[in-house]
């Protein structure tokens, strides 16, 4: 069955200290992952996904199959990422729904 | 552009009442998802519509809930007795159709309804 893992359901680190939050996934087909945040007072958005290879707000994820992770990494984090993570994985058939981790709320201490 | 918009944003009810949410999607996106948040268990997947047709409603819990989106545009999901595990945050996302292979539609998703069942 196709499941994400968040490990951490919080992180706390202080400002400019780097940020791993930790993502493993379970699938047999070819996943497409995505990482969402939810900034408080906010809605869910789109951070990133591993298709787009991209770097946002200074945060990257590398697609690792061989560990089936996805964690997403920022080198120095600032109070502004104080928010809810979440790792979510694609199913690729005709619905593309989202599967969810349980999420980690990361706090970044002044 | 206001955004997937959801309707309303809190309701208490009386278990054994009806409840129904509304999600009005972006303008021109087909897919509309429903998903909800039990306390403290993950975001999970309800249904799925492309337009007005039901594409995957593998998520529903029970027959108690009703989703429709008729005409294709806003959505609704009632809920008919509420029970208390009913409690929880309900979203609504939408995207575009989807082009071909394995291109993927960002899903735009709502404020949420956060629906207490006392």
């Amino acid at each position: 069955a196709q499941r994400v893992t968040q490990p951490e359901k919080l992180l706390s680190v202080f400002k400019g200290a780097p940020v791993e939050l930790k993502c493993n996934y379970s699938y047999s087909g070819s996943p497409e992952l995505f990482w969402y945040v939810q900034y408080s007072r906010q809605r869910l958005q789109l951070l990133l996904r591993h298709i787009s290879r991209e770097s946002i707000k200074g945060f990257t994820a590398d697609l690792n199959k061989g560990e089936t992770s996805f964690h997403l990494k920022k080198p120095f984090a600032q109070e502004e990422d104080s928010a809810m993570y979440y790792c979510a994985l694609s199913l690729m058939d005709s619905s593309y729904k989202l599967i969810f981790g349980s999420g980690t709320r990361l706090l970044v201490r002044p | 552009e206001a955004g997937v918009t959801q309707f309303p944003s809190h309701s208490v009810i009386e278990k054994g009442q009806t409840v129904t949410l509304r999600c009005d999607p972006i303008s021109g996106h087909d897919n509309l998802y429903w998903y909800r948040r039990v306390m403290g268990k993950e975001i999970k997947f309800l249904l799925h519509f492309v337009k007005e047709s039901k594409q995957d409603e593998s998520g529903m819990p029970n027959n108690r809930f009703l989703a429709e989106r008729t005409g294709g545009t806003y959505s609704t999901l009632k809920v008919q007795p509420a029970e208390l595990e009913d409690s929880g945050v309900y979203f609504c996302a939408s995207s575009l159709s989807k082009a071909g292979g394995s291109y993927y539609n960002e899903q735009f998703f709502g404020p949420g309804t956060r629906l207490t069942v006392l």
